[in-house]
């Protein structure tokens, strides 16, 4: 089994549809992260989470909102799904370093999200 | 603006050469530097980390090095084999406070 389990691979939905991402990890690292990934583009941070308690919004949050339910999952909701959400969405971890700001990031294997 | 650039967008080479991707970041304070691989339909997977006392590393075929001056680094692929077509992804981390900048990647085609 993977180590960063996400679902659904794919998914198809309307415009002014709720969807929801679901993200579990069997790593036990303490970090999350929700990334898109557009054509052309670099993987861009939606949200992170540092722990459970711990929910921030990354550089293009607006649109979207995170659960973390526990250490191992959270979940990106799309409360009304329009078609410039169409992309492709990665769910990784990662393990707090001290001598560095970031540890090695581990993806799933990608939800891939069209919105019609 | 911290910006990651790569070149470039993508390459064809033949099976058995050697390739040479590039990466300038102007993400400042500089903490460290990645090389991802993404294989088709797959999350990237980590190849070498660099920091700022660092100029090269390998990874079996894979070498890296980075110029802290110049803020560049090189990823150079060895003797190319047909798994080594992926995409390659630069991805620059600051320090002090959470930003990891990604850049757009490579796109490497190794072909018999």
């Amino acid at each position: 089994d993977a180590d960063v389990t996400q679902t659904p691979r794919n998914r198809i939905t309307k415009t002014g549809k709720r969807i929801m991402l679901e993200c579990s990890q069997t790593k036990g690292h303490d970090r999350m992260y929700w990334y898109r990934q557009d054509p052309g583009l670099g993987l861009r941070l939606i949200y992170y989470s540092f722990d459970v308690k711990d929910i921030n919004k990354g550089e293009i949050s607006d649109g979207y909102s995170v659960s973390r339910q526990a250490q191992a999952k959270f979940s990106l909701s799309l409360e009304s799904a329009i078609p410039n959400q169409t992309a492709l969405y990665f769910c990784a971890t990662s393990d707090f370093q001290i001598n560095a700001n970031t540890g090695e990031l581990f993806f799933g294997e990608g939800s891939r999200l069209t919105v019609l | 603006k911290n910006q990651v650039e790569q070149s470039p967008q993508s390459l064809i080479i033949l099976e058995g050469k050697n390739c040479t991707l590039q990466c300038n970041y102007t993400v400042s304070p500089f903490s460290n530097l990645r090389w991802y691989k993404q294989d088709t339909g797959r999350g990237p997977v980590s190849l070498t980390i660099m920091t700022f006392s660092e100029n090269t590393k390998s990874n079996g075929r894979y070498t890296a090095t980075l110029d802290a001056d110049t803020k560049q680094s090189s990823l150079h692929i060895t003797a190319s084999q047909l798994s080594d077509s992926a995409s390659y992804i630069c991805v620059v981390s600051a320090a002090g406070g959470f930003k990891t900048i990604f850049g757009a990647g490579t796109r490497l085609f190794v072909k018999a």
